[in-house]
């Protein structure tokens, strides 16, 4: 069974500095990875994922992943958050077109 | 573009009673997914469905109940409602056929079981 791991529970910056979220999942086979944003009392929005290809992917909002096989890890970057990337986080993960397996989320606060 | 959407956007019921939510998914999507996000928690999968059969069960109480209807919208229903059942429920929708692979999620529906 797929399973995902987030690092922190709550993370929280002041403006400009950088982020990175941790995301480590368990699977052996060929997987898809996803991060999700879900902001106060909205839903969940699709960040970046990785199907194949390059390991480096760039997602909206300037957001980043790097996918590193070796590692089972799938971890979020941005080199300068905002106050506005306030939300929870969550990776994701699923294998061709089954369901999605999410990790507990992160909480980000970024505060002015 | 269309989006994922869902209805109603909130519901309160009292306890044993039943509830209905709708899922429309975006057009030409062929799978639909149910997931249950209860306070503070991740996402859960409750089931699936491709080209109107299910196709994946989750963690789905015997007390809920889903189909895929023939234009592709999907219904959960839930019947004997406990306070447990008070969460938001997500649907979301992916391509199996020919991708897009990634699931777009609604707005979700916040039941609030009384």
């Amino acid at each position: 069974a797929q399973s995902v791991s987030q690092h922190n529970h709550h993370v929280i910056l002041s403006e400009a500095a950088s982020l990175e979220l941790g995301c480590n999942y368990s699977y052996g086979g060929t997987v898809n990875l996803f991060w999700y944003v879900q902001y106060p009392g909205q839903h969940l929005q699709l960040l970046l994922k990785y199907f194949s290809g390059d390991p480096l992917v760039k997602g909206i909002k300037g957001f980043e992943a790097e996918f590193i096989k070796s590692k089972f890890s799938f971890n979020l970057r941005k080199p300068s958050v905002q106050w506005s990337d306030t939300a929870e986080y969550f990776c994701a993960v699923n294998s061709g077109y089954s369901t999605l397996t999410f990790g507990k989320g992160t909480m980000l606060l970024v505060s002015p | 573009a269309a989006g994922v959407i869902q209805s109603p956007r909130h519901l309160i019921k009292e306890k044993r009673e039943t509830a209905t939510l709708k899922c429309y998914p975006i057009p030409r999507h062929d799978t639909v997914y149910w997931y249950q996000q209860g306070p503070g928690q991740d996402p859960q999968f409750l089931i699936s469905f491709y080209e109107k059969m299910q196709s994946d069960k989750g963690s789905i109480p015997d007390r809920f109940s889903a189909q895929q209807f023939s234009d592709y919208h999907s219904e959960l229903n839930m019947s004997s409602l406990e306070l447990g059942d008070s969460a938001l429920y997500f649907c979301a929708s992916s391509q199996k056929t020919g991708g897009p692979y990634e699931q777009y999620f609604g707005p979700g529906t916040r039941l609030t079981v009384t």
